[in-house]
């Protein structure tokens, strides 16, 4: 499996922008980039994905490279509720993947008042 | 909606007992997985299933069972605790391998 590559943490402030960075230089054409977080005592929750174009949704934007080797989740105004750890996962689109998940140890996003 | 529940939220075991984590999902998805999740680690996948009858080993399958007989529950069995075993167990649902959606998971503590 492709693996990606993710600081072990970040900082921000209440209501700034978040920008938080991976590396897949190993992705592959039919990888899609997946961004899980996790908040304190509690299970993944699914945040966006892509595969070559960039991607918006209530919670965040998702910016893919052009060449795909590295992308960036993009909170646009970061709250107390988003500190959590964030995901960057490739999942294999291919016939015989089921959607499985592999989970690195991800970025811890602390967030300050 | 549910979602997936899981039950029980926590148990501690003794070396050697056996015991069944319950999941179920009510969005009709057709895969489900079970995960574990050691401290300060990220998840790990155990067996996944596409369908009611069809099950297959994930990354971390050595100790456990499943079966699924309904597209709703897929449990989990532990046969022989032992203390590796300890950690938190998740199972998540998604349809057609889309979206992955999590249960709040077990703590499950082996002595």
């Amino acid at each position: 499996d492709a693996k990606t590559t993710q600081p072990n943490s970040m900082e921000s402030n209440e209501e700034e922008p978040v920008h938080l960075p991976c590396n897949h230089s190993t992705i592959s054409g039919t990888d899609y980039i997946h961004w899980y977080r996790q908040l304190p005592s509690q299970g993944p929750e699914y945040v966006i994905h892509g595969l070559t174009s960039n991607v918006n949704n209530r919670m965040a934007s998702l910016a893919i490279a052009e060449d795909r080797k590295s992308s960036t989740l993009i909170l646009h105004r970061a709250t107390l509720r988003d500190a959590a750890v964030y995901y960057c996962i490739l999942r294999y689109a291919g016939g015989t993947s089921y959607g499985k998940l592999t989970f690195g140890q991800g970025t811890i996003l602390t967030v300050h008042p | 909606n549910a979602g997936v529940t899981q039950t029980p939220k926590f148990r501690i075991l003794k070396i050697g007992q056996s015991m069944t984590l319950q999941c179920t999902q009510d969005m009709n998805h057709n895969y489900m997985y079970w995960y574990r999740q050691d401290p300060g680690m990220g998840l790990k996948l155990i067996y996944y299933s596409v369908g009611a009858g069809i099950t297959d080993k994930g990354e971390v399958p050595n100790g456990y069972n499943v079966s699924r007989s309904t597209t709703e529950d897929f449990p989990l069995r532990l046969e022989l605790a032992a203390p590796s075993q300890t950690s938190v167990y998740f199972c998540a649902s998604s349809y057609a391998g889309n979206e992955q959606f999590f249960g709040p998971g077990t703590r499950l503590t082996v002595l």
